[in-house]
């Protein structure tokens, strides 16, 4: 699996929009980006995925630059529940592959 | 209804002991995973079985001994216990789109 860069950690103020960047430059043509992320003490939980198009669902908007070697997770309006460490996570989209985290992105939600 | 369930949620233990730890899904996956995650919050997948085979082992020592009595379950055996297995254990479901939902951990400490 190609690895991913992330910053160690990011503040953002409640009801703001939070960004979060990752850095996956030796990204293959078969290999997706995911996004889980971590509240304290829970198991990860799956947020959004994206292969070279932008996605959006309920939780989250993923941005995939063109080149597909960096991407952004962006929470529209962050709210406390949001603080956790969010891992950017590329894998080949296939039944049994695993996933293969990184250290994250402390996100911390400001009030 | 809970998807992934791990029992138990805690266990502290002597070195030399053996434990189980156990894991349902409910998700009518195929294939489920063992990470561990260490004091310093690495997240690493030990084991896969897919269909109640193995397919991925991480190089585990020999201890760790996984079981899966039927595609709905992957126990976990470890024998004589040491103080670096204390972490916290997550049991995985994959779903055939690629996501994998997590269970709730089960974080065993051994003294």
């Amino acid at each position: 699996d190609a690895k991913t860069t992330q910053p160690t950690s990011m503040d953002c103020a409640e009801g703001r929009a939070a960004n979060l960047p990752c850095n996956h430059s030796t990204i293959s043509g078969n290999e997706y980006v995911y996004w889980y992320r971590q509240i304290h003490s829970q198991g990860p939980q799956y947020i959004i995925h994206g292969l070279k198009n932008n996605e959006t669902n309920e939780m989250a908007s993923l941005i995939i630059t063109e080149d597909r070697k960096s991407s952004t997770l962006i929470l529209p309006h962050a709210t406390l529940r949001d603080t956790a460490v969010y891992y950017c996570i590329v894998r080949v989209d296939f039944g049994n592959e695993k996933l293969t985290f990184g250290t994250g992105t402390r996100l911390t939600i400001i009030p | 209804d809970t998807a992934v369930s791990q029992t138990p949620k805690y266990l502290v233990t002597q070195m030399g002991n053996d434990k189980s730890i156990k894991c349902e899904q409910n998700l009518g996956h195929d294939t489920m995973y063992w990470y561990k995650q260490d004091s310093k919050k690495f997240l690493k997948i030990m084991f896969s079985y897919n269909n109640k085979e193995l397919i991925i082992n991480e190089t585990v020592p020999n201890r760790f001994s996984p079981k899966s009595p039927d595609k709905a379950h992957l126990n976990l055996h470890i024998n004589s216990l040491e103080l670096g297995d204390s972490a916290v254990y997550f049991c995985a479901s994959n779903h055939a789109s690629g996501l994998q939902y997590f269970g709730p951990g089960t974080r065993l400490l051994v003294l």
